[in-house]
Order: C-alpha cells, then sequence, then structure tokens
C-alpha cells in the first residue's frame, strides 16, 4: 500500500529562519511524483513544489527547495528565509499514474514576528 | 496558473435538503477532477474520481447515492450532498487535472466549499 507519512504535526520557528518539514513515502513504484502543497487559513491547497522520481536534481522554487532520497524514500521541504506569509499546514503528496493523490496528514507550521 | 473555481465557497443547508457544489476549471480542460472532504485540522480524504462523460468512481465507504458527481462537461463536475445530515458538515474541496498542455501529474485546487447543515 502506498503511504506518505509526516512526522511533524507542527513546528514554530521565527521569522527569516530556515526550517525543514520532513515526508517519507512508502511505494513499490519506480516512477512518481512528489508534491508539497501549502493551506493558509484561506483554506485553498496551494501547490508549493513538485518533483518527478525520474530526475534526481531536487527541485527548487525561489525560496522553498526539497531533499529528495530516493532509496530512502525521504522528500524534505525546506524553507529559507521564512515569512510570516508562510504559516499555514503544509501537505506532502504522492501520485504515480492515476493522478489520485495520496495525503500525509500535514504540519502545521507557524512563523512568528 | 491554471484557475479552478468552487461555488458556493459557503452554504448553510437545513437537515433534509440537497446542496450542490460546483467545480469549474476556467482556462483549461479537464476529463478528470477529484473530490475531497475535510475534517477540522485533518489530512484530505478523497471521496471520488469524476470523469468526463462517465460515472464516478467513489472509493470505499462513500455512499455514492448519497454524494452525487456528474461530470458533464470538460470544465464541470458538481458534488450533490442529497438529503443533507448535520454528521454531512465539511469542508468539500475539487481539484482538476489538465487534459493536455500542463506539467504532467499536476493538479489545481478549488477554493472549496464549506458546508454546514443545521
Amino acid at each position: 500500500a502506498q503511504t506518505v507519512t509526516q512526522s511533524q504535526p507542527e513546528m514554530s520557528v521565527q521569522e527569516a529562519e530556515t526550517v525543514t518539514l520532513s515526508c517519507t513515502y512508502d511505494t513499490s513504484e519506480n516512477n512518481y511524483y512528489l508534491f508539497w502543497y501549502k493551506q493558509p487559513p484561506s483554506r485553498q491547497m496551494i501547490l508549493v513544489i513538485r518533483q518527478e522520481a525520474y530526475k534526481q536534481q531536487n527541485a527548487t522554487e525561489n525560496r522553498f527547495s526539497v531533499n529528495f532520497q530516493k532509496a530512502a524514500k525521504s522528500f524534505s521541504l525546506k524553507i529559507s528565509d521564512s515569512q510570516l506569509g508562510d504559516t499555514a499546514m503544509y501537505f506532502c503528496a504522492f501520485t504515480y499514474s492515476n493522478y489520485q493523490l495520496i495525503w500525509g496528514a500535514g504540519t502545521k507550521l507557524i512563523i512568528k514576528p | 496558473g491554471a484557475v479552478v473555481s468552487q461555488h458556493p465557497s459557503w452554504v448553510i443547508c437545513k437537515s433534509g435538503t440537497s446542496v450542490k457544489i460546483e467545480c469549474r476549471s476556467l482556462d483549461f480542460q479537464a476529463t478528470t477532477m477529484f473530490w475531497y472532504r475535510q475534517f477540522p485540522k485533518q489530512s484530505l480524504m478523497l471521496m471520488a474520481t469524476s470523469n468526463e462523460g462517465s460515472k464516478a468512481t467513489y472509493e470505499q465507504g462513500v455512499e455514492k447515492d448519497k454524494f452525487l458527481i456528474n461530470h458533464a462537461s470538460l470544465t464541470l463536475s458538481t458534488l450533490t450532498v442529497t438529503s443533507a445530515h448535520p454528521e454531512d458538515s465539511s469542508f468539500y474541496i475539487c481539484s482538476a487535472r489538465p487534459t493536455s498542455g500542463r506539467a504532467s501529474g499536476e493538479l489545481f485546487f478549488g477554493e472549496g466549499s464549506r458546508l454546514t447543515v443545521l
């Protein structure tokens, strides 16, 4: 069975600090996609970053980067120079062929001023 | 980026009535749309996969007669909660998969619809 595990229910850091959110997954598939989504208080799910499993290079989007370790089935998200607007729930998700996302439980991230 | 619009964003209804939630892809065509339910402080639970022109595929434990899904066009899917009861109160979210021309594997999400059944 495919599963996604986020072991940190909540994290809190000071503004401008760097924070890393962890995510591990389990699958027997070889080709798949991994995502980090952000859900702010407005509740709309926003894509933060995506990674194709066949790419060895870690994805980067401005202040957001991932550490993708395929053998370890680990997909952590690093947020650099954190901002107040980064406060949100962050979900790690996985899909392979049918685009049905398998979700982690989420990590509540609080950026303190 | 691609836009998915959900309507209504907030609805309150009486127990026993039916409520329809619309999910529209505004600037792309979507062969497949997904409907999720999210309880407070929890992750998204996939309810069903909506395919244009065919019957929806429901996840185990989701009552298809209770949650009617119609995907009549490539830009619109609807979820109707029939004979709603207080336990149906929740946040419902749709997502759409572009038919073509977009990054593979990417889904776009609606703003969500908060249903409160009195």
